[in-house]
């Protein structure tokens, strides 16, 4: 298995729902990472995870909170978003946290926020 | 503060001519430098990569170039196939930075 899968990947919600964005990969990758794309502009990063811990934290609003259950699982918990939150999310993995190790993407998750 | 530039927001070739794209880079701090390719509604896909200690990397039809004292570097697909044509992120980083992303390329290869 060399694919990492985000769930859903549209999601649509108002700004006082509470949702969770999913993400999976079975390679064994010790690192993994959140990211967040609007139009026209480069994937910035949100979170990072190695080893299940949470290492980097760029700056994001309390209204995103990450979560690392496992080894292989992200999830990215949602709570009283505004419209401009709407983007695509991004998570991916590597084998370690260095740079040198080339990121796997999923697909991402449409999110708009109503 | 944009430390990762792609000036060029989309490019044309034909196919099996050369396509050449161009990354600038700012942060001297900066010893890693990857090119991703991203299909729409799919996420990026990591392509190839080069060390600072290198000028030059090679995997196939794609070669990445890199001039530290210019800080610059350069993917080229020969020869380009209609195939090619997706979003192409240049990508940059040190030791455990985050990794920064420019604002992607968009490559058209015609038949």
């Amino acid at each position: 298995d060399t694919e990492v899968t985000q769930t859903p990947k549209h999601l649509v919600m108002g700004m006082t729902n509470k949702k969770s964005l999913k993400c999976e990969q079975h390679m064994g990758h010790r690192a993994m990472y959140w990211y967040k794309q609007k139009a026209k502009k480069p994937p910035e990063l949100m979170f990072v995870y190695s080893y299940e811990k949470l290492s980097i934290n760029e700056s994001v609003p309390s209204r995103f909170s990450p979560e690392c259950p496992n080894s292989s699982l992200l999830n990215l918990h949602l709570h009283a978003l505004q419209p401009e939150d709407s983007a695509l999310y991004l998570c991916a993995s590597s084998q370690n946290r260095g740079v040198d190790y080339g990121y796997t993407f999923g697909s991402g998750t449409r999110l708009t926020v109503v | 503060d944009q430390q990762v530039k792609q000036n060029s927001p989309s490019l044309s070739v034909q196919e099996g001519r050369i396509s050449i794209l161009n990354c600038d880079y700012t942060n001297s701090m900066f010893d890693y430098f990857l090119w991703y390719k991203k299909y729409p509604a799919e996420g990026p896909t990591f392509l190839i990569s080069i060390s600072s200690i290198k000028d030059k990397n090679e995997d196939g039809r794609f070669t990445v170039f890199l001039n530290k004292s210019a800080k610059h570097l350069s993917l080229h697909i020969v020869p380009s196939q209609p195939g090619d044509s997706a979003v192409y992120f240049c990508a940059a980083g040190g030791g455990y930075q985050k990794v920064t992303f420019g604002i992607g390329t968009k490559l058209q290869v015609i038949p």
